[in-house]
Formats: structure tokens, C-alpha cells, sequence
């Protein structure tokens, strides 16, 4: 096993266009977050997935953002009518227990133009 | 105001000194997690500490829980430039199980 991969690494977009991102997690892991980073800041939930069911989501996460877990496998973030404050990196983990704790990708860099 | 407050933000020592970083919070943890993140990458966990009062060693890291389970403290003896990165603390707390808090991270910068 590879670890967590997401994908893209980085996305360039201009102001008002929609972007998805791709996250796999470890595949024994059923749990499933995607969290926010901002320069200088620590991550911030926005979501998390036990299998295919989105059993938490942050106030963060606004009616433009929306997340999946099909099949409880790989997972998708996608982000509509994107702003610049959406500007960020994006990361996903995933874990089989919190204790055992989480095991991040290596994030997607998101710049709006 | 984060639930998990770290300090400091930034710190900037030369190779050999030793040093701490705090997490604290008002909020009682049923764990709580350190990381490590390089620019670019993903946190790496370090260590989890579950018990009041439990103190976990990882070679030149000392992680210490409090009694309270509302802070955690990580030490580092006889620092070296690999030890250069964000070190966040990160606690599930007691009615949220299923997810972490982070802190804010502190920005360490060891020189040679």
C-alpha cells in the first residue's frame, strides 16, 4: 500500500470555475476526512466519511462545497463557483481508528485567480 | 479563539539547544495527537497519548500529557536541523470521537 494519494497536487483556477479532487485513501482504512490548511494555520475539518455514509460536516463547508465517498472507497471534494478565499490546501487522511491516528495525503495546493 | 492553542507560533534555535512546545486548551481530551508537517506534505504523526499524566519518549522527543487531559507539552533535547517543521497537536475530543482538532502549529526553525 501506497499510503493516502490525492490528486491533483496543485490547481490553478480562475474565480467562479468548479474543481473536483480525488482522494484515496489506505484501503483496510473506513474512515475518511478531508480537512483545509491555510498558510501558517492548522487544518480544519470540514468533513468525514465511515464507509460510503458523510457522518460529520463542518459549518465550513458551504452549499457550494460538496463531498462524496462512493462505494467507501476513493473520495471526491468538489468545490462550485470556486473564490478566492477558497484558496488553500486541501487534505485528506484516513484512519481505522482515531487512536491509531490519521494518516494524510500529501494535499492538493488550491489557488483562485 | 482555536480550541487548541499552541505556543509558541515560531521558533528559531540554533542546533543543540533544547526546547518545548505547549497545546493547551479548556476542553477535555479523550486523546491527543502530535504531528509533524514539512512545507508541501501532509502531517506525519508522531505520537498519541491517551492517559492523564502519561509521558511518551521517541528518541529525543518527549511527549507529556496533562493530569487534566486539557494540554500537552513536546520536548525536544539537543535540537537538529531535522527537526525543522510545523509541529501541530491535534485532540478528539470526548463527544466528537470521530474526528481531530488541530492546533495552530508551531513553527520550528533549527539552525546549523
Amino acid at each position: 500500500d501506497t499510503g493516502v494519494s490525492q490528486d491533483p497536487r496543485h490547481k490553478i483556477t480562475k474565480r467562479g470555475q468548479n474543481v473536483t479532487f480525488r482522494c484515496d485513501p489506505i484501503s483496510e482504512h473506513n474512515r475518511l476526512y478531508w480537512y483545509r490548511q491555510t498558510l501558517g494555520q492548522g487544518p480544519e475539518f470540514l468533513t468525514y466519511f465511515q464507509n460510503e455514509a458523510q457522518l460529520e460536516k463542518s459549518r465550513l463547508l458551504s452549499d457550494r462545497f460538496s463531498a462524496e465517498r462512493p462505494k467507501g472507497s476513493f473520495s471526491t471534494l468538489e468545490i462550485q463557483r470556486t473564490e478566492q478565499g477558497d484558496s488553500a490546501m486541501y487534505l485528506c487522511a484516513s484512519s481505522a481508528t482515531v487512536l491509531g491516528g490519521y494518516t494524510f495525503g500529501s494535499g492538493t495546493r488550491l489557488t483562485v485567480v | 479563539t482555536q480550541l487548541l492553542e499552541q505556543s509558541p507560533q515560531f521558533l528559531s534555535i540554533q542546533e543543540g539547544e533544547n526546547l518545548t512546545v505547549y497545546c493547551n486548551s479548556s476542553s477535555v481530551f479523550s486523546s491527543l495527537q502530535w504531528y509533524r508537517q514539512e512545507p508541501g506534505e501532509g502531517p506525519v504523526l508522531l505520537v498519541t497519548v491517551v492517559t492523564g499524566g502519561e509521558v511518551k519518549k521517541l528518541k529525543r522527543l518527549t511527549f507529556q500529557f496533562g493530569d487534566a487531559r486539557k494540554d500537552s507539552s513536546l520536548h525536544i533535547t539537543a535540537a537538529q536541523p531535522g527537526d525543522t517543521g510545523l509541529y501541530l497537536c491535534a485532540g478528539a475530543l470526548r463527544n466528537a470521537g470521530n474526528m481531530l482538532t488541530f492546533g495552530g502549529g508551531t513553527r520550528l526553525m533549527v539552525k546549523p
